[in-house]
């Protein structure tokens, strides 16, 4: 049953730390997205890649945030430094990339962070 | 420009009652849609989607939604609700052309009492 995974489950940290997010898409998949999702702001798309390359970060903010794939099975999302605000739980999904026909996108568990 | 509008933030129905959960999109161009659920500390999980051909669309655990272009509406609904339904429901679209990110919209809490 293959599945989207991400490391760490959960993450406390202080206010000014690095916190770095993996996430393992299901293998064959090339499109991978990066997700935040909080009761304020709901579910907010941070950024997505289509076989290993950036295609929209848009949602990211740039100066504390990055998100790179160093390989196709593992994509990462950095914070630098890490504010309160940040505390959310951040989705890593996947698609097979099927463009024009409806791409479904198998979502990992989550990394609940928590910036004290 | 997408956007999705889901109606009721939380909907509770009792056990074996129907389920109606709604949604809007507003596009410019021919739609995909979808209904994703999550689960209490899970990711979202795909229960249906629309893409092509026939309107009416099943999905898993009983649901199905219609594709209602003229009201511009893709309602979520299940004859029989379970305890098990309680979950949050979120609607998504996208574009039918290219590959194009989903938009969600805000979310629906299923509530189901015994």
């Amino acid at each position: 049953d293959a599945r989207v995974t991400q490391t760490p489950r959960h993450k406390v940290t202080e206010m000014g730390q690095e916190v770095t997010m993996r996430c393992q898409p299901i293998l064959g998949h090339n499109t991978v997205f990066w997700y935040r999702q909080t009761m304020m702001q709901g579910l907010e798309l941070l950024a997505y890649f289509r076989n290993r390359a950036p295609l929209d970060d848009s949602g990211m903010p740039k100066d504390r945030f990055s998100a790179e794939m160093p390989d196709a099975t593992l994509a990462t999302l950095k914070i630098q430094p890490s504010e309160p605000r940040d505390s959310a739980v951040y989705f890593c999904a996947s698609g097979p990339g099927l463009a024009g026909k409806g791409d479904t996108q198998y979502f990992g568990p989550g990394t609940r962070l928590t910036v004290l | 420009a997408q956007s999705v509008t889901q109606l009721g933030s939380h909907v509770s129905v009792s056990e074996g009652a129907l389920v109606l959960l709604r949604c809007n999109y507003s596009s410019s161009v021919p739609p995909y849609l979808f209904w994703y659920v999550q689960y209490p500390n899970q990711g979202l999980q795909l229960l249906l989607k629309y893409t092509t051909g026939a309107t009416l669309v099943k999905g898993i655990n009983g649901f199905e939604a219609e594709f209602k272009k003229s009201e511009t509406s893709f309602h979520l609904t299940k004859p029989s609700a379970h305890m098990s339904d309680a979950a949050e429901y979120f609607c998504a679209v996208s574009p039918n052309t290219g590959f194009q990110k989903l938009v969600f919209g805000t979310g629906t809490r299923l509530l189901v009492s015994p």
